[in-house]
């Protein structure tokens, strides 16, 4: 398997029920971030979370990390018809002192709100 | 709330041309990227970029690759000679300062179409 990888690739839920996606990646990390993509679109940042932190919350988002596993989940609670889109996650890695944060990013799971 | 902005939104390019994509990162922000996604595919990392050079690129960006910040707000990717593997939405994104674990902002992409 490869850096990145989410399941489900594809969640259908109805409007008011929670979502969880899991991501499991390789290699170290400095940090993981969400990020949504409506059909055809850009990328949306959602939430990042830091190799120290275990968990944290944004709105109705809600992240874990779980470094010895190396794995992480995004909760969506009281789902609604617009959060339906991709959600990946992408893990950090900062190579070397003047480098940025390479994003390595996961196959996506497509979520299906239906109203 | 400030943005990254990609412009054209869709590029329909002859193989054998030259394009160019332009993005305007986040005007704070020190660090910038380009992405891209085949169609169907997972988003992978191009390049990385600061201090006016190139700090990491992977092994999608060979020589017919090139970045440029030509002045203080602009990053461009050129691409020399176009092929059809070409094709795919490119993404530009940049961020404040990764090594403190900041998040990646992505603007709405370039739609590129080799014919």
């Amino acid at each position: 398997s490869q850096q990145g990888e989410e399941d489900p690739q594809a969640l259908s839920i109805q409007e008011g029920e929670n979502a969880t996606m899991n991501c499991s990646y390789k290699t170290s990390i400095n940090n993981l971030q969400w990020y949504r993509q409506n059909s055809g679109r850009g990328l949306v940042h959602l939430i990042l979370i830091r190799s120290n932190e275990r968990e944290k919350h944004s709105g109705r988002l809600r992240v874990t990390l779980d470094t010895s596993k190396k794995s992480s989940s995004l909760l969506i609670t009281a789902s609604r018809a617009a959060d339906t889109a991709s959600y990946f996650c992408a893990t950090a890695v900062t190579p070397g002192e003047t480098s940025g944060s390479r994003l390595t990013f996961g196959e996506g799971t497509q979520l299906t709100v239906n109203p | 709330e400030p943005e990254v902005t990609q412009t054209p939104s869709h590029q329909v390019t002859q193989m054998g041309q030259e394009v160019i994509l332009r993005c305007v990162p986040i005007s704070n922000h020190l660090y910038f990227y380009w992405y891209r996604q085949i169609l169907g595919q997972k988003v992978e990392f191009l390049v990385s970029f600061y201090n006016n050079e190139i700090s990491e690129k992977s092994e999608i960006f060979d020589d017919q690759f090139s970045v440029e910040r030509p002045d203080g707000s602009n990053f461009t990717l050129k691409i020399r000679s176009t092929k059809l593997e070409d094709s795919a939405m490119y993404f530009c994104a940049s961020s404040v300062n990764p090594r403190h674990g900041t998040e990646a902002f992505f603007g709405q992409g370039t739609r590129l179409t080799v014919v």
